[in-house]
C-alpha cells in the first residue's frame, strides 16, 4: 500500500511557541491530504482538508489562524500550530488517499505544550 | 455534514467468540466505508472496507456488511484472538467534493484469553 510519513512523532514545546508538523506521501502524489486531531480515548476529528496549490478547507470550529496548513507540493502538507497553549496538546495525524478511496495515515505526532 | 454513530463503545469477548460492531451513517452520498484498527499510540490501520455497490465482504476472520437503505454497516470478527484487542473505528467517505472521511466514535475491543 501507499506510504504516508509524518514528522516529528513527538514534540514538546513551551507555551506561546509555534510547532510545525510535516506530512509526506512517499510513493504517490496526493492532491488532497487530511489533518485529524485525536484526544485520548476519543475518535479522529477532522480539522481540515489540505489542497495542493490552494487554501485549506477548515472544519467548523477549527481556527484557521491557529492551525496553519500549507500544501506546497503534491507530496507535502504541513500543519503549524501557532502560539501553542497547553490545550493544544493532542495527537495530530495526517492522511492521504489514492483515487481508489483507501485512506493512508501518517504515524501521528504527539504534541505536548508545557 | 456526515454523522457516523458507532456502538458499542466498549466490548469484551472471550477468546474464540465473535465480536460485532455496528455503525450508522447519515449522508446517503457516502459511498465508501472503511474499518480501522488502532493500537495505543499508533496510526489507524485499514482492516477491511466496503463500497456502496456491495452488500457484504469477507477477509478470513473479518467481514463487513452494508445496508444502504437503512444506512447501517457492521464489522464481524469471528474466532477472536487476544491480538484483536484494540480500538476499532468505522468511517464513511463522501462521494463528492474532497471526499472527506468521517469517523465513528470508536469501539474498544478486549479479547479475554
Amino acid at each position: 500500500g501507499a506510504v504516508v510519513s509524518q514528522h516529528p512523532s513527538r514534540v514538546i514545546c513551551k507555551s506561546g511557541t509555534s510547532v510545525k508538523i510535516e506530512c509526506r506521501s512517499l510513493d504517490f502524489q496526493a492532491t488532497t491530504m487530511f489533518w485529524y486531531r485525536q484526544f485520548p480515548k476519543k475518535s479522529l476529528m477532522l480539522m481540515a482538508t489540505s489542497n495542493e496549490g490552494s487554501k485549506a478547507t477548515y472544519e467548523q470550529g477549527v481556527e484557521k489562524d491557529k492551525f496553519l496548513i500549507n500544501h506546497a507540493s503534491l507530496t507535502l502538507s504541513t500543519l503549524t500550530v501557532t502560539s501553542a497553549h497547553p490545550e493544544d496538546s493532542s495527537f495530530y495525524i495526517c492522511s492521504a488517499s489514492l483515487a481508489a478511496g483507501e485512506l493512508f495515515f501518517g504515524e501521528g505526532s504527539r504534541l505536548t505544550v508545557l | 455534514g456526515e454523522n457516523v454513530e458507532q456502538h458499542p463503545s466498549t466490548l469484551s469477548v472471550q477468546e474464540g467468540d465473535s465480536a460485532v460492531i455496528k455503525c450508522t451513517y447519515s449522508d446517503s452520498a457516502s459511498n465508501y466505508f472503511p474499518w480501522y484498527k488502532q493500537e495505543l499510540g499508533k496510526r489507524p490501520q485499514l482492516i477491511i472496507d466496503i463500497r456502496s455497490n456491495v452488500g457484504e465482504k469477507k477477509d478470513q476472520r473479518i467481514a463487513v456488511t452494508l445496508n444502504k437503505t437503512a444506512k447501517h454497516f457492521s464489522l464481524h470478527i469471528t474466532e477472536t484472538q487476544p491480538e484483536d484487542s484494540a480500538v476499532y473505528f468505522c468511517a464513511a467517505r463522501h462521494s463528492g467534493g474532497y471526499q472527506k472521511v468521517t469517523f465513528g466514535t470508536g469501539t474498544k475491543l478486549q479479547v479475554i484469553p
